[in-house]
């Protein structure tokens, strides 16, 4: 089965500096490929998707980018506020919605 | 406001109980979701619909049981038998088929004593 891993697991930056997360995947049939944020004792949000006919995409402060080749995508967050603190898991699917472990972000004011 | 609905916030059961929690969307979405996550840990999947009357395991089916007799709900069981039932619950739905966004509940705590 597919196989997911996110880096690091816990990320402390402080406020309007960048933050990246890293997700890496073994199913090379994955064409889908999700960040969700969770807030504490909440449920998770998509706040950024994108699929493998495309390299990156932008929103805003986040963007998304996929390297299809090397089976990994990552999170990236500019001018980070302190609002961004909370827990982002990547899902990459190949049919269904496979979840890394999470990545814990804190943003010190 | 449409939106997913899970209930109740918090619950607690004794040892052996069975227990349901539920799950209603007002989304008009096909496909309903069941994960279970654990303190540091991703979302693991329990169960799956993608359409009425029907419903497929996930990954860590045993001990949990669901049904899908209506469009909006999908309420899951928690058995006696499943081992280490304490933790949190979340339900999801989406648009039939492939690649789409899954929209979540707030979540259930379950703790069993």
């Amino acid at each position: 089965g597919e196989n997911v891993e996110q880096h690091p697991s816990t990320l402390s930056v402080q406020e309007g500096d960048s933050a990246v997360i890293k997700c890496t995947y073994s199913d090379s049939a994955s064409n889908y490929f999700p960040w969700y944020k969770q807030e504490l004792g909440k449920g998770p949000q998509l706040i950024i998707d994108i699929r493998s006919n495309v390299g990156e995409k932008k929103d805003q402060r986040i963007a998304v980018t996929l390297n299809k080749t090397a089976k990994h995508f990552s999170l990236h967050i500019t001018e980070t506020q302190p609002e961004d603190s909370a827990v982002y898991f990547c899902a990459p699917e190949g049919g269904k919605l496979i979840f890394g472990q999470g990545t814990e972000l804190s943003v010190k004011p | 406001d449409g939106g997913i609905t899970q209930s109740p916030k918090y619950l607690f059961r004794k040892e052996g109980q069975n227990v349901t929690l539920s799950c209603e969307q007002n989304l008009n979405h096909d496909a309903m979701y069941w994960y279970r996550q654990d303190p540091g840990q991703g979302l693991r999947l329990i169960y799956y619909s993608q359409i009425v009357n029907d419903f497929q395991k996930g990954d860590i089916a045993e001990g949990y049981s669901v049904s899908r007799e209506k469009k909006e709900s999908f309420p899951l069981t928690v058995t006696s038998a499943q081992k280490n039932p304490t933790a949190f619950y979340l339900c999801a739905s989406s648009i039939a088929g492939d690649y789409n966004e899954q929209f979540f509940g707030p979540g259930t705590r379950l703790t069993v004593l």
